[in-house]
């Protein structure tokens, strides 16, 4: 079946490094990926998303990139804050339907004082 | 604050007890989501809710039973559960199901806990 797959499972970076997450997704159909944070106690927040005609979107000090031929996608965060630490998940909506979106397995991001 | 708020946030039940799951969202949203968080594992859609009616059923156990009287609200009854159906379970709504590109604003979660 349809899945994807995201590393690492952990991250530890030096405050004001960059972080990259990395996911790969199976079905070629996908049309729209997200990216999710969750603090700890909360649930899961979007904080950037890309769709399939567009090869990298940037929001501050996020970014993500797409490469449909090698059916991938990356998180980049520069200039790590405190702030920053959480669990990040990506995710790829297959079908054309949100309700078909599959989830990573998560990224638990520290950032290091 | 997302605008979706769950109770409780946390249950303890026995595998012979009944309990319920309370999600509600003041976003005005039309479809409504169970997801279950596992340690280590990604997230699971359960049940999707588009104006009330279920949409989606993902090979769920009997044992979990959605209820949603109105757009606003979503509740998953609890039923004989095992210890492996210990995680969180989070509640999620959206503008549109169908659409691609809609948001999911999740709530905190109710962390269950199945002894």
């Amino acid at each position: 079946g349809e899945n994807v797959e995201q590393h690492p499972s952990t991250l530890s970076v030096q405050e004001g490094d960059s972080a990259v997450i990395k996911c790969t997704y199976s079905d070629s159909a996908s049309n729209y990926f997200p990216w999710y944070k969750q603090e700890l106690g909360k649930g899961p927040q979007l904080i950037i998303d890309i769709r399939s005609n567009v090869g990298e979107k940037k929001d501050q000090r996020i970014a993500v990139t797409l490469n449909k031929t090698a059916k991938h996608f990356s998180l980049h965060i520069t200039e790590t804050q405190p702030e920053d630490s959480a669990v990040y998940f990506c995710a790829a909506s297959f079908d054309s339907s949100a309700s078909k979106i599959i989830f990573g397995s998560g990224t638990r991001l520290s950032i290091r004082p | 604050e997302t605008g979706v708020t769950q109770t409780p946030r946390h249950l303890v039940m026995g595998m012979t007890n009944k309990k319920s799951l309370k999600c509600e969202q003041h976003l005005g949203h039309n479809a409504m989501y169970w997801y279950k968080q596992s340690a280590k594992k990604p997230l699971e859609l359960m049940f999707v809710y588009s104006l009330e009616e279920r949409v989606e059923n993902n090979s769920v156990p009997s044992r979990f039973s959605p209820e949603c009287p109105n757009s606003s609200h979503l509740f998953l009854h609890l039923h004989t559960l095992q210890p492996e159906d210990s995680a969180l379970y989070l509640c999620a709504s959206s503008q549109d199901f169908r659409d691609d590109f809609n948001e999911q604003f999740f709530g905190p979660g109710t962390r269950l806990t199945v002894l």
